[in-house]
C-alpha cells in the first residue's frame, strides 16, 4: 500500500465548476501536509501547505483531518489554467516530501 | 533571484554507460534533496543533504546510484551502468533547512536509457 493515495483522475469539468480531490495518508507519524501543482513536463510547485483548521487560497480550500488521516483540496470557480496535476504530500520529521501519485485535472471552455 | 538549476536538462545514454546529473541549490539553501518520477507516478524521494552531508540515502534504488555534495552547494547524482528502468526525470530540490521548509524544486533531467 502507498503512503499517499489520491485517485488519478482525469478529472475534466468545464469553466467555472467546482471540483474537490481527496488524498489519504497512512503513516500517523506525518507532521506537514501539502498541495503542489504539477504542470506537464514541468517541475512541481508548491500551491498551498495545508493546516488542521483547514485553509483557504483564494479560490482554493485545503482540508485536513488527521483522525481519518485525509486531506482534501476544493477548486471553486475552475480556470483554464487550473489545468494540472495536483500532488498530495505529506513530510515526516523534517526531510524528505512523500508524494502521491498526482490527480489529474483538465477544465474546458 | 536564481532558483534551482540543474544539468543536463535531458540525457540520452546507452544502456551499461555511467551518468552525471548536476544540481545548483538556490544559493543559502542549506538542505538539498534528490527526487525521481517516472511517467504518471508522483516524486519517489533518493536521498537528502544537509550542507555537505548526506543525512539520509534511504531511497536510492540500488547501489549503482551514487550522489554527493562536497561543499555544501553542487549536488552530483552520479549513476552507473545505467539500465532501461532507471529511465525517468530525476528532480533536485533545495530548502532553507530541512523538508519542513518549502523545498523548492529544479526543472529536472529527463533521463532516457535506450
Amino acid at each position: 500500500r502507498k503512503e499517499v493515495e489520491q485517485d488519478p483522475g482525469p478529472f475534466n469539468v468545464p469553466e467555472g465548476a467546482t471540483v474537490a480531490f481527496n488524498c489519504t495518508y497512512s503513516n500517523s507519524a506525518s507532521q506537514s501536509f501539502f498541495w503542489y501543482r504539477q504542470d506537464c513536463r514541468k517541475e512541481p510547485k508548491l500551491l498551498m501547505s495545508v493546516y488542521s483548521s483547514g485553509n483557504e487560497d483564494g479560490r482554493f480550500t485545503a482540508q485536513l483531518n488527521r483522525a481519518s488521516q485525509y486531506i482534501s483540496l476544493l477548486i471553486r470557480d475552475s480556470k483554464l489554467s487550473d489545468s494540472a496535476t495536483y500532488l498530495c504530500v505529506v513530510n515526516q520529521a523534517g526531510t524528505a516530501l512523500i508524494f502521491g501519485k498526482g490527480t489529474t485535472l483538465s477544465v474546458s471552455s | 533571484g536564481a532558483g534551482v538549476s540543474q544539468s543536463p536538462r535531458y540525457k540520452v545514454a546507452k544502456r551499461g554507460q555511467d551518468v552525471a546529473l548536476r544540481c545548483d541549490p538556490i544559493s543559502g539553501h542549506v538542505s538539498l534533496f534528490w527526487y525521481q518520477q517516472a511517467l504518471g507516478q508522483g516524486p519517489e524521494f533518493l536521498t537528502y543533504f544537509q550542507n555537505e552531508a548526506q543525512l539520509d540515502k534511504s531511497g536510492l534504488p540500488s547501489d549503482r546510484f551514487f550522489a554527493e555534495r562536497p561543499e555544501g552547494s553542487v549536488s552530483t547524482l552520479k549513476i552507473q551502468r545505467t539500465q532501461q528502468e532507471d529511465s525517468a526525470v530525476y528532480l533536485c530540490a533545495s530548502s532553507l533547512s530541512g523538508g519542513s521548509y518549502e523545498q523548492y524544486f529544479g526543472p529536472g533531467t529527463r533521463l532516457t536509457v535506450t
